[in-house]
């Protein structure tokens, strides 16, 4: 079964960039079978999706919400198996917890997610 | 794309049937019988128990059933017990090939 476990640093400067890694067990991140996505959720707020990438082979195709598309990248190392998630020039309404979560080809559920990391910014 | 409105708070004492629209728009809710719910627990990672508008995994309490009508999907609780205290998401496939999740709500029981 699938998965995830997301890392990263706990602390961001405003205006710096924001890198995660979500390591996936289970399955290929390249086998086609999922999309991989990253979402959010402020502090005591809702969910955010913030974009996915389907990975098949070796090439791949990312989709994001566009609120957030100027900032964001999601990309797949899959010789890690692993998936990223940049988020670029963040600010104090970029603190959240981050979750990955997995989307089987064929249905458009979350499932499963990892258990999420807490990334602040501050200076 | 806006978040799919939902009502903050819900509550209902154990026993009870409650339930929770969520609402949207003819690109997302009213288009698609893509619509999935999520429960999260404080502290917890959030985890699917309806998808396709009414569809449930296995290992979720036949108690949950989902519904749309238009561009409103419902979230319906049966026999309310303690344990279902927690926040509820609605989530939407959109037009755009994107997701949307709903501004969620928190279950009471009284």
């Amino acid at each position: 079964q699938v998965q995830l476990q997301e890392s990263g640093p706990g602390l961001v400067k405003p205006s710096e960039t924001l890198s995660l890694t979500c390591t996936v067990s289970g399955v290929s991140v390249s086998s086609g079978s999922y999309y991989w996505s990253w979402i959010r959720q402020s502090p005591g707020k809702g969910l955010e999706w913030i974009g996915y990438i389907y990975y098949s082979g070796s090439s791949g195709t990312a989709n994001y919400n566009p609120s957030l598309k100027s900032r964001v990248t999601i990309s797949v190392d899959t010789s890690k198996n692993q998936l990223s998630l940049r988020l670029s020039s963040v600010t104090a309404a970029d603190t959240a917890v981050y979750y990955c979560a997995s989307v089987a080809s064929g249905t458009r559920r979350f499932d499963p997610w990892g258990q999420g990391t807490q990334v602040t910014v501050s200076s | 794309q806006s978040a799919l409105t939902q009502p903050a708070s819900v509550s209902g004492s154990p026993g009870q049937s409650i339930t929770i629209p969520c609402t949207g728009t003819s690109s997302d809710v009213g288009g698609y019988n893509y619509v999935s719910w999520y429960q999260q627990h404080p502290g917890k990672a959030p985890k699917f128990i309806i998808f396709d508008v009414s569809r449930r995994p296995s290992g979720v309490s036949n108690r949950f059933s989902g519904s749309k009508s238009g561009n409103t999907a419902s979230l319906t609780i049966s026999g309310l017990q303690a344990e279902d205290e927690a926040d509820y998401y609605c989530s939407s496939f959109t037009s755009s090939a994107t997701y949307v999740f709903g501004t969620g709500t928190k279950v009471t029981v009284l």
